[in-house]
């Protein structure tokens, strides 16, 4: 149980597009999910929160106009960056937990390169 | 907001080789995990252990939440125990979970 799947887990765009990732909870709820991101050989940052219904909640330095999240119903939550740009490469991991438990699942993360 | 530190930040051993990996924090938590990410960068659950021991196969984890330490035990080393492992923190009063700077382990054949 609590399996999490990110789709895609790869992609390449040119700079100035914008790039929609997707993270489904594929056997529970996911009342809170999660999004990362994670540059090479350093550890996971965390950029928003979001509730399922709700608004996200930005981490402080993350542009929410440029990262934008849907959290839509309680198996799926999105993200977009919106114009991307080289410096927006990276990896992006998402995770998702369920009303009363604190443990956290990871979904296999999707690699934007954004030439 | 809460400190996470881990310890050692690299570790090289031989197969069969035991090692114990280190997360400080710096405040009271209600969620402390352990994490592996393998190669391909999926993160794979260890451990759920805010408080106490618990065990899985080669693995075991202690955390001692009043001196605000954990511990990960990997015994009998092989090489698929390789890559980087991660602990994170949640405190008293949001579900989000921060990370440490992680231990990246190597195990030489």
């Amino acid at each position: 149980g609590a399996v999490v799947s990110q789709h895609p887990s790869w992609v390449i765009c040119k700079s100035g597009t914008s790039v929609k990732i997707e993270c489904r909870s594929l056997d529970f709820q996911a009342t809170t999910m999660f999004w990362y991101r994670q540059f090479p050989k350093q550890s996971l940052m965390l950029m928003a929160t979001s509730n399922e219904g709700s608004k996200a909640t930005y981490e402080q330095g993350v542009e929410k106009d440029k990262f934008l999240i849907n959290h839509a119903s309680l198996t799926l939550s999105t993200l977009t960056v919106t114009s991307a740009h080289p410096e927006d490469s990276s990896f992006y991991i998402c995770s998702a937990t369920t009303s009363g438990r604190n443990e956290q699942f990871f979904g296999p993360g999707t690699r934007l390169t954004v030439l | 907001g809460i400190q996470v530190e881990q310890s050692p930040p690299d570790l090289i051993l031989q197969e069969g080789a035991n090692s114990t990996l280190r997360c400080n924090f710096s405040d009271s938590v209600n969620n402390l995990q352990w994490f592996h990410q393998n190669p391909w960068g999926q993160l794979i659950n260890l451990f759920y252990i805010p408080s106490g021991t618990k065990q899985n196969g080669r693995l075991s984890a202690t955390t001692v939440a009043t001196e605000r330490y954990s511990l990960l035990y990997i015994s009998s080393s092989q090489t698929t125990d390789s890559g980087v492992y991660f602990c994170a923190v949640g405190g008293s009063s949001a579900s989000k979970i921060i990370f440490g700077s992680g231990t990246r382990l190597s195990i030489r054949p």
